[in-house]
């Protein structure tokens, strides 16, 4: 079952851009974690955000959490050709080891 | 350091044939996942050991799916008889406990195809 719904579920634009992607979820978490997948390749981990954290960033990345509205987006700036790729939010529970994944945003950045 | 091994990458097989997947974890993490991945159900749980135990198996579709964790180093996922609806790429991914806030790491898949 997935716990996490992406918006939109594809989004198109140019270099140079921002790039801003959502997810919501239904349950409590422990944390909240965003992957990107090339395609033909495996998920990567890209950051990762706890419960108790609002926002974090990582290069051009920025994550914002939302715990009363069960809800978090990706933030990319400056968007690159290499940026293309699927990315995924996934939920970790408390009292488990699983992550859940949402089902996911296609980002194309075209040059 | 080397990542997360999956072999095949690709396998191409006939209805009813088994098949098996291999996966080489991240040395020392002690936590293996296997999804699956396709186009109308997203990336869902298989399975998964911890120290080399199965864990919780809730996401193994039916009976013809089988896993196992020999040692730390090896797992395998076997489907017998497959199916063609058994289509997928399938991922193997490694972490250091999870309930410590780490990142799982996925090897780059199988992708399997049934004909």
């Amino acid at each position: 079952s997935q716990q996490g719904e992406e918006d939109p579920q594809a989004l198109s634009i140019q270099e140079g851009e921002n790039a801003t992607m959502n997810c919501s979820y239904k349950t409590s978490i422990n944390n909240l974690q965003w992957y990107r997948q090339n395609s033909g390749r495996g998920l990567v981990h890209l950051i990762l955000i706890r419960s108790n954290e609002r926002e974090k960033h990582s290069g051009r990345l920025r994550v914002t959490l939302d715990t009363s509205k069960k809800s978090s987006s990706l933030l990319i700036t400056a968007s690159r050709a290499a940026d293309t790729a699927s990315y995924f939010c996934a939920t970790e529970t408390y009292n488990t080891d699983k992550l859940i994944f949402g089902t996911g945003t296609r980002l194309q950045v075209f040059p | 350091d080397a990542g997360v091994i999956q072999s095949p990458r690709h396998e191409v097989t006939e209805m009813g044939q088994e098949v098996t997947l291999r996966c080489k974890p991240i040395s020392g993490h002690d936590y293996l996942f296997w999804y699956r991945q396709t186009m109308m159900r997203g990336l869902e749980l298989l399975i998964y050991f911890n120290n080399n135990v199965p864990i919780d198996d809730s996401g193994m579709p039916e009976d013809r799916f089988s896993a196992k964790m020999p040692n730390a180093s090896f797992s395998t996922l076997k489907i017998q008889p497959s199916e063609p609806r058994d289509s997928a790429v399938y991922f193997c991914a490694s972490s250091y406990s999870p309930n410590s806030n780490q990142p799982q790491h996925f090897g780059d898949g199988t992708r399997l195809s049934i004909l």
